[in-house]
């Protein structure tokens, strides 16, 4: 069974400093890996897929980093704003689309 | 992506009642989800809708408690039967398998449910 771990569970930072975020999966022999953003009380917001295939995949300040063979994926901030205080959570599907989630990181930017 | 919708947003409820959440979707999509996210913690697959059969449950999850219907490709309801105190969540439904982003997954804005 596919198990995700993130680390670490909170984080504080600055406005503007760049944030760093480390997602860890047990079973390689994954599809792809999404990121997603919670706000509280809130839905998922989609940030960032990528494909089993991809090294790399950017949106805006984001930017997720994927090393399959070490299990291991990384989303980078950059120039931390106070709007992107939240809970980032990452995912994995199994073959048939069901996702397994992290238990998520709390960002808190301070203005 | 997709744009999903949640009936309810939000509601309080009474133990020994039931609460039906809709969810509908802007376009026809393969597969369609139901996640439960207790108080402080990440989200549970309940179930996968099939269209026109009866739901996949996860271990744990009954059909008596949470029966799901699903028409359609666009629409899904979840029913949490006989509530009790422990079945406050945030009930989210999620979809994949439309339009160019196939495998990429879009929630629900989420049915935030009090039971009292």
């Amino acid at each position: 069974k596919q198990e995700v771990t993130q680390i670490p569970a909170a984080l504080s930072v600055p406005e503007g400093e760049n944030l760093v975020l480390n997602c860890s999966f047990t079973d390689s022999a994954i599809y792809n890996l999404q990121w997603f953003r919670q706000d509280p009380g809130k839905g998922l917001t989609s940030l960032l897929l990528i494909q089993s295939s991809q090294r790399e995949q950017t949106s805006g300040r984001l930017n997720a980093s994927l090393d399959k063979s070490s299990g291991r994926s990384t989303l980078y901030i950059a120039a931390s704003q106070p709007g992107d205080s939240a809970t980032y959570l990452c995912a994995v599907p199994s073959n048939d689309y069901k996702l397994s989630f992290g238990a998520g990181t709390t960002v808190t930017v301070r203005a | 992506s997709a744009v999903i919708s949640q009936k309810p947003s939000r509601d309080i409820c009474q133990r020994g009642t039931s609460l039906t959440i809709q969810c509908q979707v802007d376009s026809q999509v393969t597969m369609m989800f139901w996640y439960r996210q207790q108080p402080g913690q990440s989200l549970t697959l309940i179930a996968t809708a099939n269209q026109g059969s009866e739901a996949t449950y996860e271990s744990g999850f009954v059909i008596d408690k949470f029966p799901i219907s699903r028409p359609n490709l666009t629409f899904s309801t979840l029913t949490v039967s006989n509530m009790s105190p422990e079945d406050s969540s945030i009930y989210l439904c999620s979809v994949a398998g439309g339009g160019r982003s196939y495998n990429e997954q879009f929630f629900g804005p989420g049915t935030r449910l009090t039971v009292l």
